[in-house]
This record gives structure tokens, sequence and C-alpha cells, in this order.
């Protein structure tokens, strides 16, 4: 069945760095874009960042846009997202989630992982 | 923005309707998120009123002019989470949630 496991969370300090990874079985990342969504704590969803399917078209939101960098293994069916300069406002829960294309819905999202950014 | 009320609040049997708003929404496909405590999101519904398989036929949807409304009927203990609307916003090209909606089953 489809599944998605996101790991690499944990506590971090200001200005330090993460790599969450989100590997996938199930089906092939190939066929599909591929998302991180955040969550703060007791705050919505903020989508964040997307990355087509041959990694030739990546969007990201303001609010990450030069501190993330997001990317894909198709080979190793996964999904990467390097999270630089953190911030304390991006502690969060950090899901990734797949999607055919452009408007379709995320139809699957992993279990996610928590990033704990403090001194 | 999508606009969402923070909560409904619903006594069991009863129908919740959990809207989401902007201008023109009509014109998009709105897909709803159902997140239980500590738990993933969950697609309920897609394309304004498509279930998944494995959602119960008591979620449908409707979405014209300027508001999308999920409506969940007979409402169960088990329905209460919090609700996100989402759509594509083709301006930036990337999806956009909205602020979520905490259903209270009372």
């Amino acid at each position: 069945q489809v599944q998605l496991v996101e790991s690499g969370g944990g506590l971090v300090k200001p200005g330090g760095s993460l790599r969450l990874s989100c590997g996938a079985s199930g089906f092939p990342i190939s066929d599909y874009y591929m998302n991180w969504i955040r969550q703060a704590p007791g705050k919505g969803l903020e989508w964040l960042s997307y990355i087509n399917s041959d990694s030739s078209y990546i969007k990201f939101a303001d609010s990450v846009k030069g501190r993330f960098t997001i990317s894909r293994d198709n080979a190793k069916n996964s999904l990467h997202l390097q999270m630089d300069s953190l911030r304390a406002e991006d502690t969060a829960v950090y899901y990734c989630a797949r999607t055919y294309g452009s408007g379709q819905p995320l139809d699957y999202w992993g279990q996610g992982t928590l990033v704990t950014v403090s001194s | 923005v999508l606009t969402q009320a923070p909560s409904v609040s619903v006594a069991p049997g009863q129908t919740a309707r959990i809207t989401c708003g902007v201008s023109k929404i009509g014109s998009k496909s709105v897909h709803w998120f159902q997140q239980r405590p500590g738990r993933a999101p969950v697609v309920v519904l897609y394309d304004d009123s498509d279930r998944p398989s494995g959602i119960p036929e008591r979620f449908s949807g409707s979405n014209f002019g300027n508001t999308a409304t999920l409506t969940i009927s007979r409402v169960e203990a088990g329905d209460e989470a919090d609700y996100y609307c989402q759509v594509w916003d083709n301006s930036s090209d990337h999806p956009v949630f909205g602020g979520g909606t905490k259903l209270t089953v009372l």
C-alpha cells in the first residue's frame, strides 16, 4: 500500500541546519510531484515546497525561500528537504505528501517528523 | 487567503457545514482534509465533491461563487477533528490551505 515515512527531525539551535527525508513505498515517486508541508504547534497547515517529477520545476513558499532546498532521488524513491539558517518559527511537524500534478489533491501524507528550533 | 471559521459545533446525528471562502472560489477545484489530533491530514473530498474510497457518503461538498462547503451528515463522535480546505493558487502556482475549522461534536 502507499506509504510515506518522514525522518530526520529533531532539536536544532537557531541558525543551524537539518536534513529531512521522506521514504516512499507502494508507488513510484517518479510519477508524482512531491511536497513538503509543515504545521507549527497548535497552528494550521502551511505548504512549503514542491518538486516536479524530474526535478526540473521547484517552488518554495516565501517563508522558506533561500533557506530551504528540496531534492528527490527517484531511483531510491525518496524526497529530501535541506533546511538551513533555521529560526524558532520553523518549529513544526513537517509532512511530505504527494500530488499527481498542478491542481490535484495531496492525496497521501506521511505521519510527519517534528523539528524543534531552540537554544 | 482561504477563510474558514475557527470552530463549528454540532450534536451527534445533526448536520455540520464547514465553509471555505475566497473570491471566485467556485472557479477552482477545492479539496478537503480531515486531521484528527496527533495524526496526519487525510483527504475526505477532492475536486469539490468527490470522495476517495473509504470515505463515507455522509461527507459531501459543494462549491459556488465565493464559498465552498463541506457537509457532514449524521455527524458521529469520530468526525471530531480539524478540517482544512485547499486549492491550487494559479497565480503563485502552488497549493494554498485554509486556516482550518475545528469540528466539535457535542
